[in-house]
C-alpha cells in the first residue's frame, strides 16, 4: 500500500524559509523510474507543479520558482524534502507531495498540508 | 511552457446528464495528457492518463479523448459523487503544467 504524507509548519512569516517533508511508504525512491513531486494549490485556485526528484537524483523545478526551491531526498528515511526561500503571502497554499512512476502522472498523493504566510 | 486552458470554468448540470469538459494546450502534447478529479478538502485523484486510458478503479462513465492540442473529458451520466473540480495536466514537456480547472456543480 502506497502512502505519502506531508509535514511542516502551518504558519511562516514573510521572508522566512519553508521546509516541508514528504514521508512515504509502499515504494522505494531507489527503484528505477520512481519520482516524488511537490504541487501546491492556493485557496480556491488551481494546482501548480513546483518540483520533482527522481530515483537517480535527477531534479526538475518550475522555472518561475526555481531560484527559491530546493528538493532533496533521504532514501534511508523514505523522505523527500522541499525548501522554499523568501516566503510571501502569495505562497499561502496547500502543499501536496505525490508519486510519479516511469514518467507518467501523479497517481498517488498525500493529503496535503496548508501553509499560511503571514506576519 | 505549455499552457493548458480549460473550459468552461463552471458547468451546471443535473444528475444523470452528460458532462463534456475541454482542455486546450498552447502547443501539441501528443496524447500525453491526464485528467484529475478533486473534491473539497481532498487531494486530486487521477482519472484518465495519456488522453484516453482510465486509471485503476475509475468507472466506465468517465472517458477521455483527443490528441495534439484539444482534449475532452466526458462523464456519460453524472452521479452525485461526480460533482467536483476537474483538472488536466500534461507530461509532454517540462515544466509539468495543469489547467485552471472546471467545476462541475449541481444545477
Amino acid at each position: 500500500q502506497i502512502t505519502l504524507k506531508e509535514s511542516g509548519p502551518t504558519l511562516v512569516k514573510p521572508t522566512q524559509t519553508l521546509t516541508l517533508t514528504c514521508t512515504f511508504s509502499g515504494f522505494s525512491l531507489t527503484t528505477s523510474g520512481m519520482g516524488v513531486g511537490w504541487i501546491r494549490q492556493p485557496p480556491g485556485k488551481a494546482l501548480e507543479w513546483l518540483a520533482l526528484i527522481y530515483w537517480n537524483n535527477d531534479k526538475h523545478y518550475s522555472p518561475s520558482l526555481k531560484s527559491r526551491l530546493t528538493i532533496t531526498k533521504d532514501t534511508s528515511k523514505n523522505q523527500v524534502v522541499l525548501t522554499m526561500t523568501n516566503m510571501d503571502p502569495v505562497d499561502t497554499a496547500t502543499y501536496y507531495c505525490a508519486l510519479r512512476q516511469n514518467d507518467y502522472y501523479f497517481d498517488y498523493w498525500g493529503q496535503g498540508t496548508l501553509v499560511t504566510v503571514s506576519s | 511552457e505549455i499552457v493548458l486552458t480549460q473550459s468552461p470554468a463552471t458547468l451546471s448540470l443535473s444528475p444523470g446528464e452528460r458532462a463534456t469538459l475541454s482542455c486546450r494546450a498552447s502547443q501539441s502534447v501528443s496524447r500525453l495528457l491526464a485528467w484529475y478529479q478533486q473534491k473539497p478538502g481532498q487531494a486530486p485523484r487521477l482519472l484518465i492518463y495519456d488522453a484516453s486510458n482510465r486509471a485503476t478503479g475509475i468507472p466506465a462513465r468517465f472517458s477521455g479523448s483527443g490528441s495534439g492540442t484539444d482534449f475532452t473529458l466526458t462523464i456519460s451520466s453524472l452521479e452525485p459523487e461526480d460533482f467536483a473540480v476537474y483538472y488536466c495536466q500534461q507530461r509532454s514537456n517540462w515544466p509539468l503544467t495543469f489547467g485552471g480547472g472546471t467545476k462541475v456543480e449541481i444545477k
